[in-house]
Protein backbone atom coordinates (compact mmCIF):
# COMPACT_ATOMS: atom_id res chain seq x y z
CA UNK A 1 0.00 0.00 0.00
CA UNK A 2 1.19 3.21 -1.19
CA UNK A 3 1.86 6.07 1.33
CA UNK A 4 1.88 9.34 0.50
CA UNK A 5 3.01 11.69 3.54
CA UNK A 6 2.42 15.60 4.18
CA UNK A 7 3.28 17.45 6.99
CA UNK A 8 -0.08 17.24 9.33
CA UNK A 9 -0.19 20.91 10.75
CA UNK A 10 2.36 24.27 10.13
CA UNK A 11 1.96 27.50 11.05
CA UNK A 12 2.98 30.66 9.26
CA UNK A 13 3.18 34.31 10.33
CA UNK A 14 1.21 36.65 7.34
CA UNK A 15 3.48 38.05 4.90
CA UNK A 16 5.82 34.79 5.81
CA UNK A 17 7.08 31.69 3.68
CA UNK A 18 5.90 28.72 3.97
CA UNK A 19 7.09 25.31 2.49
CA UNK A 20 5.29 22.24 2.58
CA UNK A 21 5.81 18.97 1.58
CA UNK A 22 4.64 16.03 0.05
CA UNK A 23 6.48 13.00 0.47
CA UNK A 24 6.37 8.92 -1.10
CA UNK A 25 6.67 5.43 0.44
CA UNK A 26 7.83 4.43 -2.73
CA UNK A 27 10.85 6.75 -3.16
CA UNK A 28 11.97 10.25 -4.41
CA UNK A 29 8.82 12.24 -6.20
CA UNK A 30 9.70 13.25 -9.83
CA UNK A 31 7.71 14.49 -12.71
CA UNK A 32 6.88 11.69 -13.74
CA UNK A 33 4.41 11.39 -10.35
CA UNK A 34 2.65 14.74 -11.52
CA UNK A 35 2.43 16.45 -8.14
CA UNK A 36 -0.74 18.39 -7.93
CA UNK A 37 -1.49 20.38 -5.19
CA UNK A 38 -5.47 21.57 -3.51
CA UNK A 39 -6.58 23.93 -0.99
CA UNK A 40 -9.41 22.91 0.99
CA UNK A 41 -11.13 25.77 2.98
CA UNK A 42 -13.41 24.66 5.98
CA UNK A 43 -16.98 23.70 4.42
CA UNK A 44 -15.84 24.10 0.91
CA UNK A 45 -14.79 21.79 -1.76
CA UNK A 46 -10.96 21.55 -2.64
CA UNK A 47 -9.82 23.87 -5.23
CA UNK A 48 -6.62 22.92 -7.56
CA UNK A 49 -3.82 24.83 -6.88
CA UNK A 50 -1.06 23.29 -9.32
CA UNK A 51 -0.60 20.24 -11.36
CA UNK A 52 2.24 18.72 -13.16
CA UNK A 53 4.61 19.64 -10.36
CA UNK A 54 4.86 23.35 -10.88
CA UNK A 55 2.22 24.41 -13.28
CA UNK A 56 -0.26 27.00 -12.16
CA UNK A 57 -4.23 26.88 -12.96
CA UNK A 58 -5.26 30.15 -14.26
CA UNK A 59 -6.95 30.94 -10.72
CA UNK A 60 -4.37 30.14 -9.19
CA UNK A 61 -2.66 33.65 -7.21
CA UNK A 62 0.62 34.12 -7.67
CA UNK A 63 2.26 33.37 -4.32
CA UNK A 64 1.64 30.06 -4.39
CA UNK A 65 4.36 27.90 -6.52
CA UNK A 66 5.21 24.20 -6.91
CA UNK A 67 8.34 22.48 -7.21
CA UNK A 68 10.60 19.64 -6.24
CA UNK A 69 12.86 20.00 -3.19
CA UNK A 70 14.84 16.69 -1.79
CA UNK A 71 13.32 13.68 -3.17
CA UNK A 72 9.62 15.75 -2.29
CA UNK A 73 6.85 17.45 -3.94
CA UNK A 74 6.82 21.01 -2.53
CA UNK A 75 4.16 23.82 -2.61
CA UNK A 76 5.70 27.30 -1.75
CA UNK A 77 3.43 30.10 -0.57
CA UNK A 78 5.08 33.57 -0.48
CA UNK A 79 3.74 36.51 1.56
CA UNK A 80 0.83 34.25 3.39
CA UNK A 81 -2.47 36.23 3.80
CA UNK A 82 -4.91 35.70 6.57
CA UNK A 83 -7.27 33.56 3.59
CA UNK A 84 -3.99 30.94 3.35
CA UNK A 85 -5.31 29.25 6.61
CA UNK A 86 -6.82 25.58 4.80
CA UNK A 87 -5.80 22.80 4.73
CA UNK A 88 -3.39 21.77 2.24
CA UNK A 89 -3.56 18.09 0.42
CA UNK A 90 -1.18 16.67 -2.26
CA UNK A 91 -1.78 13.84 -5.05
CA UNK A 92 0.63 11.83 -6.97
CA UNK A 93 -0.04 9.90 -9.63
CA UNK A 94 1.00 5.95 -9.65
CA UNK A 95 0.88 4.84 -13.40
CA UNK A 96 -2.82 4.26 -13.07
CA UNK A 97 -3.32 5.27 -9.64
CA UNK A 98 -3.86 8.03 -7.81
CA UNK A 99 -3.19 8.49 -4.02
CA UNK A 100 -3.17 11.68 -1.87
CA UNK A 101 -1.34 12.77 0.97
CA UNK A 102 -3.24 13.09 4.80
CA UNK A 103 -3.18 17.01 4.16
CA UNK A 104 -1.26 19.72 6.12
CA UNK A 105 -3.18 21.86 7.95
CA UNK A 106 -1.89 25.74 7.75
CA UNK A 107 -2.75 27.97 10.42
CA UNK A 108 -1.89 31.28 9.88
CA UNK A 109 -1.21 33.01 13.06
CA UNK B 1 -17.74 27.88 -17.90
CA UNK B 2 -16.33 24.41 -17.25
CA UNK B 3 -19.30 23.44 -13.74
CA UNK B 4 -19.38 19.68 -12.53
CA UNK B 5 -23.17 19.88 -10.49
CA UNK B 6 -23.46 16.91 -7.63
CA UNK B 7 -26.61 15.58 -6.92
CA UNK B 8 -27.93 16.13 -3.38
CA UNK B 9 -27.24 14.64 -0.10
CA UNK B 10 -28.53 11.58 0.74
CA UNK B 11 -29.38 9.75 3.99
CA UNK B 12 -29.97 6.37 3.76
CA UNK B 13 -29.97 3.38 6.29
CA UNK B 14 -27.45 0.61 6.16
CA UNK B 15 -28.27 -2.40 3.47
CA UNK B 16 -29.45 0.13 1.07
CA UNK B 17 -28.29 1.37 -2.04
CA UNK B 18 -27.72 4.15 -3.63
CA UNK B 19 -26.44 6.20 -7.00
CA UNK B 20 -25.37 10.13 -6.38
CA UNK B 21 -24.60 11.64 -9.98
CA UNK B 22 -22.12 14.56 -11.04
CA UNK B 23 -22.86 16.10 -14.40
CA UNK B 24 -20.81 18.39 -16.67
CA UNK B 25 -21.18 21.18 -18.56
CA UNK B 26 -19.41 23.95 -19.88
CA UNK B 27 -16.74 21.40 -21.94
CA UNK B 28 -16.68 18.03 -24.30
CA UNK B 29 -17.84 15.53 -21.34
CA UNK B 30 -16.16 12.42 -23.15
CA UNK B 31 -12.57 14.06 -23.49
CA UNK B 32 -11.93 14.14 -19.56
CA UNK B 33 -12.25 11.72 -17.12
CA UNK B 34 -13.66 12.33 -14.31
CA UNK B 35 -12.89 11.19 -10.16
CA UNK B 36 -14.47 9.75 -7.58
CA UNK B 37 -13.13 11.23 -3.74
CA UNK B 38 -13.92 10.80 -0.27
CA UNK B 39 -13.42 12.55 2.43
CA UNK B 40 -15.13 11.03 5.76
CA UNK B 41 -15.72 13.49 8.84
CA UNK B 42 -12.94 15.23 10.17
CA UNK B 43 -11.09 13.33 7.56
CA UNK B 44 -8.45 13.94 4.56
CA UNK B 45 -9.24 13.12 0.78
CA UNK B 46 -9.20 9.76 -0.30
CA UNK B 47 -8.74 9.05 -3.87
CA UNK B 48 -12.05 6.04 -4.97
CA UNK B 49 -11.30 5.66 -9.01
CA UNK B 50 -11.87 7.29 -12.11
CA UNK B 51 -13.89 7.14 -14.91
CA UNK B 52 -13.16 7.78 -18.98
CA UNK B 53 -16.93 8.31 -20.28
CA UNK B 54 -15.53 8.29 -24.41
CA UNK B 55 -15.27 4.74 -23.00
CA UNK B 56 -16.25 3.57 -20.07
CA UNK B 57 -12.49 2.60 -19.08
CA UNK B 58 -12.58 2.72 -15.27
CA UNK B 59 -9.89 2.23 -12.43
CA UNK B 60 -10.60 1.96 -8.93
CA UNK B 61 -8.26 2.49 -6.34
CA UNK B 62 -7.50 -1.09 -4.32
CA UNK B 63 -9.33 0.47 -1.20
CA UNK B 64 -12.59 1.00 -2.95
CA UNK B 65 -12.13 -1.99 -5.91
CA UNK B 66 -15.89 -4.13 -5.05
CA UNK B 67 -17.04 -1.65 -2.85
CA UNK B 68 -18.55 1.13 -4.97
CA UNK B 69 -19.50 1.04 -8.51
CA UNK B 70 -18.66 3.79 -10.83
CA UNK B 71 -20.29 4.25 -14.38
CA UNK B 72 -21.34 7.01 -16.76
CA UNK B 73 -23.81 8.02 -19.19
CA UNK B 74 -22.37 10.22 -21.68
CA UNK B 75 -25.87 11.20 -23.32
CA UNK B 76 -26.55 13.25 -20.17
CA UNK B 77 -23.12 14.03 -19.55
CA UNK B 78 -23.20 12.07 -16.29
CA UNK B 79 -21.19 10.03 -14.28
CA UNK B 80 -21.86 8.13 -11.45
CA UNK B 81 -20.83 6.08 -7.72
CA UNK B 82 -22.91 3.67 -6.46
CA UNK B 83 -23.25 1.05 -3.30
CA UNK B 84 -25.46 -1.60 -3.66
CA UNK B 85 -25.04 -2.04 0.20
CA UNK B 86 -24.50 0.89 2.15
CA UNK B 87 -22.62 0.85 5.47
CA UNK B 88 -22.76 3.26 8.38
CA UNK B 89 -18.77 3.96 7.70
CA UNK B 90 -19.62 5.19 4.23
CA UNK B 91 -21.00 8.45 5.90
CA UNK B 92 -18.35 10.76 4.05
CA UNK B 93 -18.52 13.68 1.44
CA UNK B 94 -18.19 12.83 -1.90
CA UNK B 95 -16.66 14.79 -4.49
CA UNK B 96 -16.44 14.06 -8.45
CA UNK B 97 -13.39 15.92 -9.67
CA UNK B 98 -12.22 16.25 -13.68
CA UNK B 99 -8.61 14.93 -14.56
CA UNK B 100 -6.78 16.35 -17.82
CA UNK B 101 -5.58 13.00 -19.35
CA UNK B 102 -2.22 14.65 -21.20
CA UNK B 103 -0.96 16.57 -17.91
CA UNK B 104 -2.54 14.47 -15.20
CA UNK B 105 -4.02 17.86 -14.14
CA UNK B 106 -7.02 17.25 -11.51
CA UNK B 107 -8.56 20.50 -11.95
CA UNK B 108 -12.36 21.00 -11.78
CA UNK B 109 -14.46 19.55 -8.67
CA UNK B 110 -18.26 19.08 -7.80
CA UNK B 111 -19.25 20.77 -4.58
CA UNK B 112 -19.31 17.25 -2.81
CA UNK B 113 -22.58 15.04 -1.83
CA UNK B 114 -23.05 14.33 1.36
CA UNK B 115 -23.96 10.18 1.96
CA UNK B 116 -25.05 10.15 5.80
CA UNK B 117 -25.75 6.07 6.52
CA UNK B 118 -27.81 5.77 9.91
CA UNK B 119 -30.51 2.92 11.03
Amino acid sequence: QTVVTQEPSLTVSPGGTVTLTCASSTGAVTSGYYPNWFQQRPGQAPRALIYGRSIKHSWTPARFSGSLLGGKAALTLSGVQPEDEADYYCLLYYGGAWVFGGGTKLTVL
Amino acid sequence: EVQLVQSGAEVKKPGESLRISCKGSGYIFTNYWIGWVRQMPGKGLEWMGIIYPGDSDTRYSPSFQGQVSISADKSISAAYLQWSSLKASDTAIYYCARRVGATEAVDYWGQGTLVTVSS
